[in-house]
Parts: C-alpha cells; sequence; structure tokens
C-alpha cells in the first residue's frame, strides 16, 4: 500500500508564484525523498531528508519535515513553466530502506 | 554513462505471451528495483535487489519473476500477460539505501 499522500493533486500557478505541496504517511519513517516526473520521462531525484532533519534547501526547493504530524512539504520558490511536472514523494517504513511512492502532486505552471 | 537504460520503450502483449522486459545500469549500484506505474496510483514496487543474487517481492509481486545474476542487469518477466499489467514500467538503481534512484525512461506495455 502506498505510504506518502501529496496534497494537492493537482496545481496551477503563474510564473513567478511559489509552488508548495504536501505530503503525509502513516507510519514512522527513516528518510523521505522528494521526485520530479516530467510528462513521459523517468522520475528524477530532488532531495532526501532524514527523519532527524527538520529542513532542507537546495537551490529553489526547500524541503521541510513534521515527524511528529507525519508529513512534509515541498516548496518551489519563483516558479518556471520548466517546473511543469508531477512531484512525488517516496517514504520507507521501520527496517525497509526501499521507499514507497505516493500518487503525486500535478504541478502547472503557466508563463 | 549510460545510467540506467530499458528496453524495449514500447510492447503490446496478447493476453497469455510472456516477455522480459530488459534493465541495465553501468554505475555499478548495488540496488535495483522494479516500479509499474499506473494513472492516479502512482509508483508500485513490484521486485527489488540488494545485489547479484539477491531479490526479494515488493508490493505487487504477482505474474513478474526477475533474477540478479550480475550487478549491471536487472530483468523482469512477465510470465502469463493479462490485460491488468498493461501500464509503465520503471526500472531504477541506486548506490546505496537510502539514497538517491536513478530511472530508466520506462517501458509502455500494453496487453489486449
Amino acid at each position: 500500500s502506498q505510504q506518502g499522500e501529496e496534497d494537492p493533486q493537482a496545481l496551477s500557478i503563474q510564473e513567478g508564484e511559489n509552488a508548495t505541496m504536501n505530503c503525509s504517511y502513516k507510519t514512522s519513517i527513516n528518510n523521505l525523498q522528494w521526485y520530479r516526473q516530467n510528462s513521459g520521462r523517468g522520475l528524477v531525484h530532488l532531495i532526501l531528508i532524514r527523519s532527524n532533519e527538520r529542513e532542507k534547501h537546495s537551490g529553489r526547493l526547500r524541503v521541510t519535515l513534521d515527524t511528529s504530524k507525519k508529513s512534509s512539504s515541498l516548496l518551489i520558490t519563483a516558479s518556471r513553466a520548466a517546473d511543469t511536472a508531477s512531484y512525488f514523494c517516496a517514504t520507507d517504513e521501520g527496517g525497509s530502506y526501499i521507499p514507497t511512492f505516493g500518487r503525486g502532486t500535478s504541478l502547472i505552471v503557466h508563463p | 554513462n549510460a545510467g540506467v537504460t530499458q528496453t524495449p520503450k514500447f510492447q503490446v502483449l496478447k493476453t497469455g505471451q510472456s516477455m522480459t522486459l530488459q534493465c541495465a545500469q553501468d554505475m555499478n549500484h548495488e540496488y535495483m528495483s522494479w516500479y509499474r506505474q499506473d494513472p492516479g496510483m502512482g509508483l508500485r514496487l513490484i521486485h527489488y535487489s540488494v545485489g547479484a543474487g539477491i531479490t526479494d517481492q515488493g508490493e505487487v509481486p504477482n505474474g513478474y519473476n526477475v533474477s540478479r545474476s550480475t550487478t549491471e542487469d536487472f530483468p523482469l518477466r512477465l510470465l502469463s500477460a493479462a490485460p491488468s499489467q498493461t501500464s509503465v514500467y520503471f526500472c531504477a538503481s541506486s548506490l546505496r539505501q537510502p539514497g538517491e534512484q536513478y530511472f530508466g525512461p520506462g517501458t509502455r506495455l500494453t496487453v489486449t
């Protein structure tokens, strides 16, 4: 069964705006990852955050993790049309390090 | 480096036929996985391997077989194709777990 669930399912914004998507999960995790998938392509890794970390940055990406609420958020600042893609969170449960993916958030950035 | 390669890109099978989806990586990664992606379902793990000679089942293993005789290759076999196996199949590899997974471009399979 899928561990992480992204919210919202779809997000439509204008170029230059910030995009925030959330991931909630059910059981304790070791790590949480975010991936991007452009239409018809394979997934590309964006960022990994460990359960003992609260925030990580990578370029225009900011990821937070709140283990007490079992949730994570991905913020893309100053979005560009090229950010149009689906975004997935992936979590691992307990002793397993093999990530389980959510259903994804579809982001459209209008130029 | 070619990264993770998958063949074929597209395949149409009739119900009951068998076939092998090929996956290879040239990064000397120990961990390899197969996922299927269906509309609205995200990615679901079929089988994975933590090294040559070691494989294990994921969330949806029924109807699929894997083997890992070398570090580089991780083929996925469909034993007797069914329409429910119509999907996009992705192979992924990583140097360590947890860690960044590198995905192949996918194989789009249709079973009629």
